[in-house]
């Protein structure tokens, strides 16, 4: 069974650092690219991130361009986001997802992770 | 920058048809995905490639999109299909999804 899960998501000051983790299994981890989408509380879905299989492709949404950083570890199975000079906007639940093929600007997102809860605040 | 556009809510009796829409400009020339999401549950892909069905996915699912417009069609509506939609698309590397649409079966 294909799975993703979250983590690494908390309270944090506007201003902070939060860097959340996607653990794979069930796939070849290494064929796939990956993905970053957030929601806000009682809001819509929103794209943050793409990293394609070998992280030669890798795109972001321009809400959180020089801030956010996407990298994967295709040794040990892990999606990372490093988030950087969090806002109080940037608040969401944080999901990971699989692309369809090993490139991203394309294709599909499924399947998503359960979501890890990021809350910037003071 | 490019757009899509959803009805926020739709309405449908059990049994009835749904027709979710989702437009924007020259959407027919891009592949269009339908998610659905479930109170306190995470996205669920249920239409690829404007029209595919993912594996385990219900036929009453069905899509289409032409124009301006991609749909999203439930044919026979159950209760258990009452859940937020989301269309997504692709543009220049940056992927796009409406704003939602609330599916209430009442």
């Amino acid at each position: 069974e294909v799975q993703l899960v979250e983590s690494g998501g908390g309270l944090v000051k506007p201003g902070g650092s939060l860097r959340l983790s996607c653990a794979a299994s069930g796939f070849t981890f290494s064929n796939f690219g990956l993905n970053w989408v957030r929601q806000a509380p009682g809001k819509g879905l929103e794209w943050v991130s793409s990293i394609s299989s070998s992280s030669t492709y890798i795109y972001y949404a321009d809400s959180v361009k020089g801030r956010f950083t996407i990298s994967r570890d295709n040794a040990k199975n892990l999606l990372y986001l490093q988030m950087n000079s969090l806002r109080a906007e940037d608040t969401a639940v944080y999901y990971c997802a699989r692309g369809s093929t090993s490139a991203v600007g394309t294709g599909t997102f499924d399947p998503w992770g359960q979501g890890t809860l990021v809350t910037v605040s003071s | 920058s490019y757009e899509l556009t959803q009805p926020p809510s739709v309405s449908v009796s059990p049994g009835q048809t749904a027709s979710i829409t989702c437009s924007g400009e020259k959407l027919g020339d891009k592949y269009v995905c339908w998610y659905q999401q479930k109170a306190g549950q995470s996205p669920l892909l249920v239409i690829y490639q404007d029209r595919k069905r993912p594996s385990g996915i219900p036929e009453r699912f069905s899509g289409s999109n032409s124009g301006n417009t991609a749909t999203l069609t439930i044919s026979g509506t159950q209760a258990m299909d009452e859940a937020d939609y989301y269309c997504q698309a692709w543009d220049s590397s940056t992927a796009l999804f409406g704003g939602g649409t609330k599916l209430t079966v009442l």
